[in-house]
């Protein structure tokens, strides 16, 4: 079964200072890894996704992840946090194959102080 | 523009009602989704269909029903046997095939409170 954690249920940052958000994660698979974005009372925004090809991904707004397998681990990170990443981010993996079932960690809430 | 429309936004629901949420979606996919979100945990799958007239039980679905009459339409039916239905619902949808990796695309979510 797949399972994935996300290692801080908040994270508090000054604008302007990088960000660091943990994830690890759990598959009998290689699996598809997703890290999306909630602002309150919205819907999620996919930020980036990993499925196998380059190990570092880029997504919107500045956020990249690594893929590090030996660690199984798939982090996001930004260089310099700006205001409007306030929100709530969540790690997620889905099976390998044809259907896409998704989990969802519990999800980190970035805070960013001025 | 594309996307997922969910309505209504916000909705109260009196005890021993069935209340149904609406989604819809342009994007042409052919999987659909219901989640459920409570404060404090990630998003649980409640149904999910990956094709027109079939539809299959996710992790929570007790005192839930669905129906996928048409591709664009995926509504969610809160029934009184759910005893705790108050929370934020999302629904989304993705393209199949080709495997793993599709995008999953979500909607702006229905607040559902029991009065």
């Amino acid at each position: 079964a797949q399972s994935v954690t996300q290692l801080d249920s908040h994270v508090s940052v000054s604008e302007g200072t990088p960000v660091l958000l943990r994830c690890n994660y759990s598959s009998s698979y290689s699996p598809s890894l997703f890290w999306y974005v909630q602002h309150p009372n919205k819907g999620l925004q996919l930020l980036l996704k990993y499925t196998s090809a380059a190990t570092l991904v880029k997504g919107i707004n500045g956020f990249e992840a690594e893929f590090k397998k030996s660690e199984t681990s798939f982090h996001l990170t930004k260089p310099s946090a700006h205001m409007s990443d306030a929100a709530e981010y969540f790690c997620v993996v889905s099976d390998p194959g044809g259907f896409q079932k998704l989990v969802f960690g519990t999800g980190t809430r970035l805070l960013v102080s001025p | 523009d594309g996307g997922i429309t969910q309505s209504p936004k916000y909705l109260f629901r009196k005890e021993g009602q069935n209340v149904t949420l609406s989604c819809e979606q342009n994007l042409n996919h052919d999987a659909m989704y219901w989640y459920r979100q409570d404060p404090g945990q990630g998003l649980r799958l409640i149904y999910y269909s990956q094709i027109v007239n079939d539809f299959q039980k996710g992790d929570i679905a007790e005192g839930y029903s669905v129906s996928r009459e048409k591709k664009e339409s995926f509504p969610l039916t809160v029934t009184s046997a759910q005893k705790n239905p108050t929370a934020f619902y999302l629904c989304a949808s993705s393209s199949t095939g080709g495997g793993s990796g599709n995008t999953i695309y979500f909607g702006e979510g229905s607040w559902l409170t029991v009065v």
